[in-house]
């Protein structure tokens, strides 16, 4: 079954380091890149890295992401309040011919 | 600067349709591919499908939840964007936004347009 998976939360306080994981499957993510995406509240969503690690224009180099083999994260250093957010992931799958996105991870700044 | 902006939206009835159109400006828009991407209340964001440009076929991919339900066109004359929507569900109520691609991700974000299926 083809599903993209992303921890519900996540939480740091100012100045920490977190990341946000995600798993997906051979056809999704093992073999298409990794997009990021932020949702401020009330917004709608943001591109914030795409293929796998690139910035685009604008985006903090605080924001940095990976991918390795099925699973990709999204890391956040130097945590600001501003970073409190939804972030999802998402990537092509071939099997189904579409996008699949993650579930979302709620990020807390404490 | 890129601007997409949707209307159409409302309230339907099960069974019923809606026409979402998005206006697009600020880039070649014919031949950008275009997708439209859903959020029920509350929920995440879940893909609904695109459409490539003229020039790479015009083709249309749709998720399986709106496959025969949905259909996404557009004018390019227009710089226009819709998704036909019929048969509509109850599950099919959510915030319906318009997106560019570069690639595979969706690099412009329209501001949503919410549609709401309720009797």
């Amino acid at each position: 079954q083809s599903v993209v998976t992303q921890p519900p939360s996540a939480s740091g306080t100012p100045g920490q380091r977190v990341t946000i994981s995600c798993s997906g499957s051979s056809s999704s993510i093992g073999s298409n890149t990794v997009n990021w995406y932020q949702q401020l509240p009330g917004t709608a969503p943001k591109l914030l890295i795409d293929s796998n690690n690139q910035r685009p224009s604008g985006v903090p180099d605080r924001f940095s992401g990976s991918r390795s083999g099925t699973s990709a994260s999204l890391a956040i250093s130097g945590l600001q309040s501003e970073d409190e957010a939804d972030y999802y992931c998402a990537a092509w799958d071939d099997s189904l011919n579409g996008v699949l996105f993650g579930g979302g991870t709620k990020l807390t700044v404490l | 600067e890129v601007q997409l902006v949707e209307s159409g939206g409302g309230l339907v009835k099960p069974g019923g349709s809606l026409r979402l159109s998005c206006a697009a400006s600020g880039f070649t828009f014919s031949n950008a591919w275009m997708s439209w991407v859903r959020q029920a209340p509350g929920k995440g964001l879940e893909w609904v499908g695109r459409i490539l440009s003229k020039a790479n076929g015009g083709t249309t991919h749709y998720a399986a939840p709106v496959k025969g339900r949905f259909t996404i066109s557009r004018d390019d004359s227009k710089n226009t964007l819709f998704l036909q929507m019929d048969s509509l569900k109850t599950d099919d109520t959510a915030v319906y936004y318009c997106t560019t691609h570069s690639y595979d991700a969706f690099n412009m974000w329209g501001q949503g347009t919410m549609v709401t299926v309720s009797s």
